[in-house]
């Protein structure tokens, strides 16, 4: 089965602490996303990914770092600069970018839960 | 600035009532719209999309939506709710950001509750 996978489901965090969400695809897609998602606010872009070793800030980049080491792979880490982490964050991937106007479907990971405590 | 509103955060239903969900957006270049569907503790799908052509597109689950450019709306309308229906739904719009068709701006979402 191709798809996105997400781990893990539920996290939880001590104030101060760096942590690692992991995100991966088998959709050999070269593009990868990661958003925050809050009640009532929607979804907002944290990083995205065009392609390995390459990674560009979305709109609400402070307070998070990832890495493109892999095509599969899009880890995000949440750092204790980040103010208020708690939330749900969800990964996702389309064939590539859309450049030149062109669209490729987003597919979304199930997501995971960041309380921090 | 390019933005997308979603005008209720919730709306209420009884079952097998038709429902209306809306979604603007402000733009001065040319959009993708789509909605997508989102269950409680899950990741999103896509429900329809409106890319070019017919303004009024069908989707899964029997929802449909139209796509007015002058009044920079695309809201999403089904004719009888199921309780199955239950869950929040996202407007979401690409602004060919960067001149990238993927790339995409979410409205706040509206929880959609069918009662019975």
């Amino acid at each position: 089965d191709g798809g996105i996978t997400q781990s893990p489901k539920y996290l939880f965090r001590k104030e101060g602490q760096n942590v690692t969400l992991s995100c991966e695809q088998n959709l050999n897609h070269d593009a990868m996303y990661w958003y925050r998602q809050d009640p009532g606010q929607g979804l907002r872009l944290i990083y995205y990914s065009q392609i390995v070793n390459d990674f560009q800030k979305g709109d609400i980049a402070e307070g998070y770092s990832v890495s493109r080491e892999k095509k599969e792979s899009f880890p995000l880490t949440v750092t204790s600069a980040q103010k208020n982490p708690t939330a749900f964050y969800l990964c996702a991937s389309s064939m590539d970018l859309g450049h030149g106007g062109t669209y490729n479907e987003q597919f979304f990971g199930p997501g995971t839960r960041l309380t921090v405590l | 600035a390019q933005s997308v509103t979603q005008l209720d955060s919730q709306v209420p239903v009884f079952e097998e009532a038709p429902v209306e969900l809306r979604c603007n957006y402000s733009s001065s270049v040319s959009v993708y719209l789509f909605w997508y569907v989102q269950y409680p503790n899950q990741g999103l799908q896509l429900l329809l999309k409106y890319l070019s052509g017919s303004t009024l597109v069908k989707g899964i689950n029997g929802f449909e939506a139209e796509f007015n450019k002058s009044q920079t709306s695309f809201h999403l309308r089904k004719p009888s709710v199921h309780i199955s229906d239950t869950a929040e739904y996202f407007c979401a719009v690409s602004f060919f950001h960067n001149n990238a068709g993927n790339m995409l701006t979410f409205g706040g979402g509206t929880r959609l509750m069918v009662k019975p």
